[in-house]
């Protein structure tokens, strides 16, 4: 099973930054935090990951609470080709786990023009 | 285009009939993993391969369905028998087997299963 929460869904307008939240309080040492998206109809696409601090790419920012029990992804400024489902998953990378991700439902974001 | 690519990308199907998936991984990736998807759920783990070997299949993955990674490079799916309940997107991914910081999996753009 999943084990992250996060919020079915949220809005954002374009051009604004939007904060997707995610708790996982049962998170592991040996957990990553990975942030996946799906647009319709294509396959996930990796958007950021991270273990304890903050992390930026050219997509977004990854914010990890000092306990590691919660995180958030960051995109600075929304455009409508954000519009998707993202999921927050925590995966265990320690020597001899398969990896594998577990999604959970999502985030469904919705970027208003 | 270097990314992880599957074949067909639509199927439909009658009912009863076998179908097979094919997923190329990224080159020098020794992890993939399939995945299924309905709508409005998340993806799915179905099985995962580390080279040529099969190390882990869900309860998902049931009898009639087979995967097979031959040489550790391109991965198939067969579904034998289909049911309605099979129409879905099957999804490939891959990695490399490193652990740690640096091993992202990365997505196909999935196959599309329709049974009728």
């Amino acid at each position: 099973d999943a084990k992250t929460t996060q919020p079915n869904s949220m809005e954002s307008n374009e051009e604004e930054p939007v904060h997707l939240p995610c708790n996982h309080s049962t998170i592991s040492g040996t957990d990553y935090i990975h942030w996946y998206r799906q647009l319709p109809s294509q396959g996930p696409e990796y958007v950021i990951h991270g273990l304890t601090s903050n992390v930026n790419n050219r997509m977004a920012s990854l914010a990890i609470a000092e306990d590691r029990k919660s995180s958030t992804l960051i995109l600075h400024r929304a455009t409508l080709r954000d519009a998707a489902v993202y999921y927050c998953i925590l995966r265990d990378t320690g020597s001899g786990n398969t990896g594998k991700l577990i999604f959970g439902q999502g985030t469904t974001l919705q970027v208003k023009p | 285009d270097t990314g992880v690519s599957q074949d067909p990308r639509h199927k439909i199907t009658k009912r009863g009939q076998n179908v097979t998936f094919r997923c190329d991984p990224i080159s020098e990736h020794n992890r993939l993993y399939w995945y299924r998807q309905t709508l409005g759920q998340g993806p799915e783990f179905l099985t995962y391969f580390q080279n040529e070997a099969q190390l882990e299949k869900s309860r998902l993955l049931s009898d009639r369905f087979s995967a097979e990674r031959p040489k550790g490079s391109f991965s198939t799916l067969e579904i034998q028998r289909t049911e309605q309940g099979d129409s879905a997107m099957y999804l490939c991914a891959s990695s490399l087997a490193s652990t740690g910081f640096g091993n992202t999996i990365y997505f196909g753009e999935g196959s599309w299963l329709t049974v009728v």
